[in-house]
């Protein structure tokens, strides 16, 4: 089990509504990174975050920002919701240092957008 | 670009069959490999890795040879067990990349039965 922590675990929201998820890092990480992966789908990149800064992010639009904060744990908000939001949203979180540090991912939260 | 190919789940077994998963990728660089497994209702656990070609990533029994000619990671274990049903993950990271991006397949939904 990793050090990883999401909440919530389920949430469900009505379209044109707006969404926070948070993410608490796995102890000494200071990257995080979060990923959407829809029913069926592999997870999709949508940014990442490195000391309190937006370090790259996918191809996903304005409406999904992000927040890390001094103790490294972060926040994903989603803007105007919609229902091809619906999806698992996973928080992985590293050293720095690319490919050669492994990322731990949480559990994720399960959002259902109606 | 950046891409992932698994072959199309769900695969089906018997305890102690023979598993092989099938796994490709395209890559603008040098990638790293990986293969993810997440069980029922938990986020992604590292399976294995290899960041160079002919390197054999291998862990509880899964092995996975990095093969630059044929662009391929496959997975293969020898022997599965029931504990061993789960969705398996192919990934690929750019080694040339800091942000430590990853690229996931669609994933392969493995189930043994005794």
């Amino acid at each position: 089990e990793t050090g990883v922590t999401q909440s919530p675990t389920h949430l469900i929201k009505t379209r044109g509504q707006q969404v926070t998820l948070r993410c608490s890092s796995q102890s000494g990480h200071n990257t995080v990174s979060w990923y959407q992966q829809a029913l069926g789908q592999g997870p999709q990149f949508i940014f990442q975050y490195y000391r309190e800064e937006e370090n790259g992010r996918g191809n996903f639009p304005p409406r999904f920002s992000g927040l890390q904060f001094p103790n490294y744990s972060s926040e994903l908000n989603v803007n105007a919701l919609e229902l091809d939001d619906s999806a698992l949203y996973l928080c992985a979180s590293s050293q720095p240092g690319g490919v050669n540090t492994e990322a731990f991912f949480g559990q994720g939260t399960r959002l259902t957008v109606v | 670009g950046n891409s992932v190919t698994q072959m199309e789940g769900p695969v089906t077994l018997s305890e102690e069959a023979f598993l092989t998963i099938n796994c490709t990728y395209t890559a603008t660089g040098y990638p790293s490999l990986f293969w993810y497994v997440q069980y029922p209702g938990e986020g992604l656990q590292l399976l294995l890795k290899a960041t160079k070609a002919d390197d054999k990533g291998s862990n509880k029994g899964f092995e996975a040879t990095y093969r630059k000619e044929t662009t391929s990671f496959h997975l293969e274990k020898g022997s599965v067990q029931v504990s061993d049903s789960a969705v398996y993950f192919c990934a690929l990271a750019d080694r040339g990349s800091t942000l430590g991006r990853l690229y996931f397949g669609r994933g392969t939904q493995l189930t043994v039965w005794p």
